[in-house]
């Protein structure tokens, strides 16, 4: 199947510093979606992106669709302890029948430091 | 409250007894997929359903049965489990399956 390498792995960063991340795949996906998981629990989405190019921000969240369709990024502006957790990029892409399930990539651990 | 509930949370089990996680939706959602998580390999699709009696194979299948015989539920069926799949499982689900889904909060499955 399709894979998406997720960087960086893990991050260690003091409290109020901004983050980013970034996803990138040797095909071509339709969306675009980054995830947060928590200890315990399920993946949350964040954010979803649809069109190459697009620009979509969350509170501090802000994601964007590369313009090859082949990656993505995530940053999170003056980072607080909430934000600590497992980010997951996701693709998906569409075939004849509808939409595909989705690829994740490995994922990047937040750490923020006191 | 709209969510994907999973059943059981935990569950050990012995090499080779049959076993069904259940997972159901409220939100009337058509796409609806398991996957599971390892540590390293991130989250992988075993199976997932475009609607009622529509399945189709995810990237790690194999050892694994579904079925969708109604809109609110996929149950994952481990026929024969071993002990590589003793894994973090997520059954998820979404309205369109363009739109992002929802996910469980896990099931926890120890073959030994």
């Amino acid at each position: 199947g399709q894979q998406l390498n997720q960087s960086p792995q893990s991050m260690f960063i003091q409290e109020g510093e901004d983050v980013s991340m970034n996803c990138t795949s040797s095909s071509i996906f339709n969306t675009w979606l980054w995830y947060k998981q928590e200890p315990g629990e399920g993946p949350v989405l964040l954010i979803a992106l649809y069109k190459a190019g697009e620009l979509t921000s969350n509170g501090r969240l802000t994601a964007q669709f590369g313009i090859t369709r082949k990656d993505s990024f995530l940053n999170i502006s003056a980072s607080i302890p909430s934000d600590v957790g497992i980010y997951f990029c996701a693709g998906q892409t569409y075939s004849g029948g509808g939409a595909d399930g989705l690829t994740f990539g490995k994922g990047t651990h937040l750490i923020i430091q006191p | 409250e709209a969510q994907v509930t999973q059943n059981p949370r935990y569950l050990i089990t012995v090499t080779g007894k049959k076993l069904t996680v259940t997972c159901s939706q409220n939100m009337n959602h058509e796409y609806m997929s398991w996957y599971r998580q390892d540590p390293g390999l991130g989250l992988r699709q075993i199976y997932y359903s475009m609607n009622v009696e529509v399945t189709d194979k995810g990237d790690v299948p194999e050892g694994y049965k579904v079925s969708r015989k109604e809109k609110r539920n996929f149950p994952l069926i481990l026929e024969s489990p071993s002990p590589n799949q003793t894994s973090l499982y997520f059954c998820a689900s979404s309205l369109a399956g363009y739109y992002g889904y929802t996910f469980g909060s896990g099931t926890r499955l120890t073959v030994v």
